[in-house]
């Protein structure tokens, strides 16, 4: 089944503990990206991956890390939680960016106290 | 900033009623795409334009593309309960290199 899996599917951290959400498509894409959900403020991208070891920002990148060493993961880091990124974490893929169908994963929501 | 915009962002209508909700850019766009998100759920794509008026029909669910690209609408006709959700468009401005931008969405109650 195609798919993109997210994990964990909820977290609960505490400030200045790193974590990481990792991300992984089955479809061979070659686009991938996170985004954020925060109620009023709809989806913003947080970084985006064109190709394995093609990363660049979104429109909110402060405070996240990503890595695409492979082509069907693409983990995002937290290296030092704040509060102020307790949201809801989705991924999604496609084959050519915004010129396709994106597809997305089931989301992450992650609290930091 | 280049934005989508969609606006209100909270819509309730009665069972039964016809729904129009708009999407406006303020560039021109290559193309938009239109997700569903259930209470509880992620965004699932539902359409994609391209062309300038074009117009795709999904059922109940008709989507048009402005004649300038810069505008969309997505028109519910006799809403039921299982339109409940947020619906968002998204659009890809002319030259972004692949970048979506999404509106912050609509979300439609519907009264039984």
């Amino acid at each position: 089944e195609a798919q993109v899996t997210q994990n964990p599917r909820y977290l609960i951290t505490v400030t200045g503990k790193k974590l990481t959400v990792t991300c992984s498509q089955n479809m061979n894409h070659e686009y991938m990206s996170w985004y954020r959900q925060d109620p009023g403020l709809g989806l913003r991208q947080i970084y985006y991956s064109m190709n394995v070891e093609v990363t660049d920002k979104g429109d909110v990148p402060e405070g996240y890390k990503v890595s695409r060493k492979e082509k069907r993961n693409f983990p995002l880091i937290l290296e030092s939680p704040s509060p102020n990124q307790t949201s809801l974490y989705f991924c999604a893929s496609s084959f050519a960016g915004g010129y396709n169908e994106q597809f997305f994963g089931p989301g992450t929501r992650l609290t930091v106290l | 900033g280049q934005q989508v915009m969609q606006i209100p962002q909270y819509q309730h209508v009665q069972e039964g009623e016809d729904f129009t909700t708009y999407c406006n850019s303020s560039t021109t766009l290559s193309n938009i795409q239109w997700y569903k998100q259930r209470p509880g759920g992620h965004p699932v794509f539902l359409i994609q334009l391209v062309k300038s008026g074009e117009v795709k029909k999904q059922k109940r669910l008709t989507f048009q593309f402005g004649e300038a690209k810069k505008n969309s609408s997505l028109h519910i006709t006799a809403t039921q309960t299982t339109d409940v959700g947020t619906y968002f468009c998204a659009g890809l401005m002319s030259g972004a290199n692949s970048k979506l931008t999404f509106g912050k969405g609509i979300t439609l109650s519907v009264r039984p």
